[in-house]
Parts: structure tokens; C-alpha cells; sequence
């Protein structure tokens, strides 16, 4: 069975650095697609970022430059660096698996909140 | 990107009855549009993709249909447990995108 556990949200200031982790059981990290997707509280779904099987990572405009995504494939777990952090960062952020056929989402988290306030 | 519009915000339907939701997107997006249900203090689960395949374990009367930029999720009898918020995201431009969602509520 799939399962994907992040833990890691918290309390941030603004400016501050935080890094989710997201630790995988059922399948394999890295033969697999895998990406973050964040929710604002009571808003819709936004897709941050992308690592794909072969290493390469995608960013949304909103965090490039400021996010990082990576994985352990020691320890089948995906990671989100995330630095200089903003206040419209606060969000539900979700480890998702992205589907063989086509880029879309077929295994979820239950997510992890992250607070960016003074 | 593309712009995912779903339609309506709000859908009030009872017990029972069928419910239609809209997504529509600002070009084509062929068949390559999933959807999602979220209920409170829930991840999002998929239910369909490619516009009418539905996922592992969905029931039956969930259906998708349509293709390029009028897509459509109908719940045919709805169950106490399908009143939740209803997602649509499109794949076939990069970068997904997904609609703000319509929320099934008890009428």
C-alpha cells in the first residue's frame, strides 16, 4: 500500500528557513515522479514543485529560486528546502506522487501546515 | 498558463439526487483532465483522469466526460459521504493548473 507521511510544518517568521520531509512506503522515491503541492487555508490547490525519476526538478514561479526539492533514496524520502520564506507561503503542503500516464496526482499526504508570521 | 474555471462556486443538491460540475478551460486542454475530491481536514483524493477514467476504488457513479475546454464531473445519485469540495486539474500544457473548486454541499 502507498503511503506518504510529511511532517516538518511549523511556525516560521518571515525570512525564515524550513525544510518538509516527506518519507514514502509501498513504492520507490526515486523510480517514481514526485512533487509538492501546497494549499492556502480555505483556497484552492497550487503545484510547487516537480522532481522527476531522472533527477530533474521544475519549480512554480511563486517559489523559484527559494525552494528546493530533493530526495534521500536511502531513506525513500522526499524533501522541500524552503528558504526566505513570505507570508503567502502559509499553506497545507502536500507530497504527492504524480501518475505513470500523465502529470497528474494519484497519491497524496495528509499534509503539513506551515505558518509564516512575525 | 491555463486558466481552469469551474462552475458553480457552490452546488446545493439533496441526498440522492445527480450533480453536474463544470470546468472549463481557457484552451485546449484535450482529454488530459483529472479530478479531485477534498473533504474537510482531508488531502485531496483522485477520482478521475483522463477526463473519464476513474481511479482505483471510485465508485461508479462518478463519471467524467467531455474534452478540450468544457469538461464536466457528474455524481449521478449522491451519498452522504460525496458532499466535499471537487477539484479539476488540467496536464496537458505545462504547468498544471488546477480550477478553484466547487464545494457539494446538503441542500
Amino acid at each position: 500500500e502507498v503511503q506518504l507521511v510529511e511532517t516538518g510544518g511549523g511556525l516560521i517568521q518571515p525570512g525564515g528557513s524550513l525544510r518538509l520531509s516527506c518519507a514514502a512506503s509501498g513504492f520507490i522515491v526515486s523510480s517514481n515522479y514526485m512533487s509538492w503541492v501546497r494549499q492556502a487555508p480555505g483556497k484552492g490547490l497550487e503545484w510547487v514543485s516537480f522532481i522527476y525519476s531522472g533527477g530533474s526538478t521544475y519549480y512554480a514561479d511563486s517559489v523559484k529560486g527559494r525552494f528546493t526539492i530533493s530526495r534521500d533514496n536511502s531513506k525513500n524520502t522526499l524533501y522541500l528546502q524552503m528558504n526566505s520564506l513570505r507570508a503567502d507561503d502559509t499553506a497545507f503542503y502536500y507530497c504527492a506522487c504524480i501518475a505513470v500516464a500523465g502529470l497528474y496526482f494519484d497519491y497524496w499526504g495528509q499534509g503539513t501546515l506551515v505558518t509564516v508570521s512575525s | 498558463e491555463i486558466v481552469m474555471t469551474q462552475s458553480p462556486a457552490t452546488l446545493s443538491v439533496s441526498p440522492g439526487e445527480r450533480a453536474t460540475l463544470s470546468c472549463r478551460a481557457s484552451q485546449s486542454v484535450s482529454s488530459n483532465l483529472a479530478w479531485y475530491q477534498q473533504k474537510p481536514g482531508q488531502a485531496p483524493r483522485l477520482l478521475i483522469y483522463g477526463a473519464s477514467t476513474r481511479a482505483t476504488g471510485i465508485p461508479a457513479r462518478f463519471s467524467g466526460s467531455g474534452s478540450g475546454t468544457e469538461l464536466t464531473l457528474t455524481i449521478s445519485s449522491l451519498q452522504s459521504e460525496d458532499f466535499a469540495v471537487y477539484y479539476c486539474q488540467q496536464y496537458n500544457i505545462w504547468p498544471p493548473t488546477f480550477g478553484q473548486g466547487t464545494k457539494v454541499e446538503i441542500k
